[in-house]
């Protein structure tokens, strides 16, 4: 079975340009979660999508917007990015919210690097 | 608030047992899960608590105490590629809520 896939996994863009991250969950998991990881310190929460709706936001400004697709995959924008947007990008993905197992079933995808310039 | 402790440093000898604390203060609580993260590479999952006690895994089991706000990792029989940062984090609502990771450096 194929984990949690995202693309691209290494990318480097200018000031002010916009990025789009994409993430693929585990088949028949229908939640999608976004985490911003600066380097030395843990993940911080972005956003969660289930059936394609927004759950829950972070505190994360504007530029940053999401989207969960039919097929449960989801894109993670940011517009104007700033060089502190530099970070490891990760995408969690679970069973649906409220289901007996959905708690212990959340795994990361291999993340997507971030460089801004 | 949400504040989540944890040590930012340890280290241990091959073949020891070492045990990772975190206490947390979260508006809500839905489990708490610790990952193990190497340099360079996503978080891979380790455990999942929701109930007061001690969960078994191989050589790695943790600890929860809801009433006391308290979890611990432990850690037996290190190897090497233990070396690697480890994450505790709370699932408040739809999210998780990390803390910054106790990077453990195991030695020969």
């Amino acid at each position: 079975d194929a984990g949690v896939t995202q693309s691209p996994t290494h990318l480097i863009k200018t000031r002010g340009q916009h990025v789009t991250l994409r993430c693929s969950p585990i088949s028949g998991h229908k939640s999608v979660s976004w985490y911003q990881q600066v380097l030395g310190q843990g993940p911080q929460f972005i956003f969660q999508y289930y059936e394609k709706e927004e759950r829950g936001r972070g505190n994360f400004p504007d530029r940053f917007s999401a989207r969960q697709f039919p097929n449960y995959s989801s894109e993670l924008n940011v517009n104007a990015l700033l060089l502190g947007d530099s970070a490891l990008y990760l995408c969690a993905s679970s069973y649906p919210p409220g289901r007996p197992s959905s708690g212990n079933t959340i795994y990361f995808g291999e993340g997507s690097w971030l460089t801004v310039v | 608030g949400q504040n989540i402790d944890q040590p930012t440093e340890m280290t241990a000898t091959e073949g020891a047992i070492v045990q990772i604390n975190c206490t947390y203060q979260t508006s809500g609580f839905n489990g708490l899960f610790w990952y193990q993260q190497h340099a360079g590479e996503a978080p891979t999952f380790l455990s999942y608590n929701v109930l007061d006690g001690l969960e078994e895994k191989g050589r790695f089991s943790s600890f929860l105490s809801r009433s006391k706000g308290y979890s611990y990792l432990l850690l037996k029989e290190l190897q090497m590629k233990d070396s690697a940062s480890y994450l505790c984090a709370v699932k408040d609502t739809d999210k998780l809520i990390f803390g910054t990771g106790t990077r453990l450096q195991v030695f020969p």
